[in-house]
């Protein structure tokens, strides 16, 4: 059972491309959160969505609760961006969390 | 400076033998959660906990314990260890009222059990 799906799950961009990342899920939420890994391994959380749009800098995220459908944007990519990214949804059920497999991104200079 | 703490960050193991990973944070959160990290399965969660003295089942719980007997502390126990236990786990916290329930993930601890 995969509870929230990703794409694409590997992804190379040249320095200063335009980076989508899509994440679908088949469960009730109640939010979803984009996070970021490193190659270090940390992990940080770069939004949390209920509706709507959210920006940060270069990033920008979107979900559509009827579709059930959620993309993280990169604008004008840096290959400080490279990382991998993860989509996580918290069941509006429960209190459990859902995670996607993560997507990868390196970003050429 | 507000952070998750977990120790310790590495441990090399062998099967059967008793071990707890310590997960802390101090910034007065309600919910605590552990997950583990996979190669091609991503992250799972194991535990979670809404607050003192209430603990759930995640995913993945089987072959784990918790306990939350304080606020800040969240230690998941491995009573008797197995190879397929060896992963990157991660302690996670966050608030858990009005919009402001971001996760905080600690720094990762990694397992391997022989």
């Amino acid at each position: 059972k995969n509870e929230v799906e990703q794409s694409p799950q590997n992804l190379t961009a040249q320095e200063g491309e335009f980076i989508t990342i899509n994440c679908s899920y088949s469960v009730g939420i109640s939010a979803l959160h984009w996070l970021q890994q490193h190659p270090g391994g940390g992990i940080v959380s770069l939004f949390m969505l209920s509706s709507g749009k959210k920006k940060h800098g270069r990033l920008i995220a979107t979900i559509n609760i009827q579709e059930k459908h959620s993309s993280l944007h990169i604008t004008a990519s840096h290959p400080r961006d490279s990382a991998v990214y993860i989509c996580a949804v918290r069941s509006s059920t429960g209190n459990q969390f859902y995670f996607g497999t993560g997507t990868s991104l390196t970003v050429i200079p | 400076e507000a952070q998750v703490t977990q120790n310790p960050r590495y441990l090399i193991t062998v099967t059967g033998k008793k071990l707890t990973v310590t997960c802390s944070q101090n910034m007065n959160h309600e919910y605590m959660s552990w997950y583990r990290q996979d190669p091609g399965l991503g992250l799972r969660q194991i535990y979670y906990s809404m607050n003192v003295e209430v603990t759930d089942k995640g995913d993945v719980p089987e072959g784990y314990k918790v306990s939350r007997k304080e606020k800040r502390n969240f230690p998941l126990i491995l009573e008797s260890p197995s190879p397929n236990q060896t992963s990157l786990y991660f302690c996670a916290s966050s608030l858990w009222s009005g919009r402001y329930n971001e996760q905080f993930f600690g720094p990762g601890t990694r397992l391997t059990v022989l």
